[in-house]
C-alpha cells in the first residue's frame, strides 16, 4: 500500500480565514480523494481530485468552499476557505489501491475559532 | 441511495471475549466491501476487504468477516479481543458498476475493550 503523508496534521484557525492543507504520496496515483469526518461523525467524500483535470465534487460541496489541486499524480491540496466553526473536522485524503480499497492518510485535524 | 447501516456506535466488551460488529448494506448489484479501523487519534487503516471468492475473509491480527450475499452484511468478528483493539471500525462499500473506488462508508461503531 501506497504511503502518505498529510501537512499540517493540526490546526487552530480564526473564522473567515482560509487553510490549505497538503497531501503526499510516494508513489504515482490516479485516484486521490478528499474527505471530512466531522467529530463523531463518519467519512463524507468531499471530492476526487483528478490530475489535469478539475476535481469532482460531491453534493453538498461546492469548488468555492473546498478547491482542490492535483497538479501531479502524487501530490494534491484541499483549500478549506472562508471557515466558519462548522468546518471543524478531520479532514483525510486517500488514495486508490489496486483492487478497489483506499489507503488513507492521517488526517488533518482543523479547530476553527 | 447506497447505505451502509452499522447496528450499534457502540460496542464495550471485556478482554479475551468474543465480539461481533454488524454491518448490513443496501445494493441489488454486485459490491465490495471493506472494513477499516480508526485508533484514537490516527487515520483509518484498511482492515480486511471482500472483492470475490470465499466469502470468509481474515486480516493478520485475528479478526475475520463473513459475506452474507442474502442477508446484505459483512458482519466483523474476532473470538477473543485485545486492549489494544480499542478503536473505531467502519464498515465500507465500493459498487461494481459505480465509480470505481468511489466508498461508502457506515457511521462506524466504537469498541472498548475493558480489562
Amino acid at each position: 500500500s501506497a504511503v502518505i503523508s498529510q501537512k499540517p496534521s493540526r490546526d487552530i484557525c480564526q473564522r473567515g480565514t482560509s487553510l490549505t492543507i497538503q497531501c503526499q504520496v510516494d508513489s504515482q496515483v490516479t485516484m486521490m480523494f478528499w474527505y471530512r469526518q466531522q467529530p463523531g461523525q463518519s467519512l463524507t467524500l468531499i471530492a476526487t481530485a483528478n490530475q489535469g483535470s478539475e476535481a469532482t465534487y460531491e453534493s453538498g460541496f461546492v469548488i468555492d468552499k473546498f478547491p482542490i489541486s492535483r497538479p501531479n499524480l502524487t501530490f494534491s491540496t484541499l483549500t478549506v476557505s472562508n471557515m466558519s466553526p462548522e468546518d471543524s473536522s478531520i479532514y483525510l485524503c486517500s488514495v486508490g489501491g489496486g483492487r478497489y480499497e483506499q489507503y488513507f492518510g492521517p488526517g488533518t485535524r482543523l479547530t476553527v475559532t | 441511495a447506497q447505505s451502509v447501516t452499522q447496528l450499534d456506535s457502540q460496542v464495550p466488551v471485556f478482554e479475551e471475549a468474543p465480539v461481533e460488529l454488524r454491518c448490513n448494506y443496501s445494493s441489488s448489484v454486485s459490491v465490495y466491501l471493506f472494513w477499516y479501523v480508526q485508533y484514537p487519534n490516527q487515520g483509518l487503516q484498511l482492515l480486511l476487504k471482500y472483492l470475490s471468492g470465499s466469502t470468509l475473509v481474515e486480516s493478520i491480527n485475528g479478526f475475520e468477516a463473513e459475506f452474507n450475499k442474502s442477508q446484505t452484511s459483512f458482519h466483523l468478528r474476532k473470538p477473543s479481543v485485545h486492549i489494544s483493539d480499542t478503536a473505531e471500525y467502519f464498515c465500507a462499500v465500493s459498487y461494481s458498476g459505480g465509480s470505481n473506488y468511489k466508498l461508502t462508508f457506515g457511521k462506524g461503531t466504537l469498541l472498548t475493550v475493558n480489562p
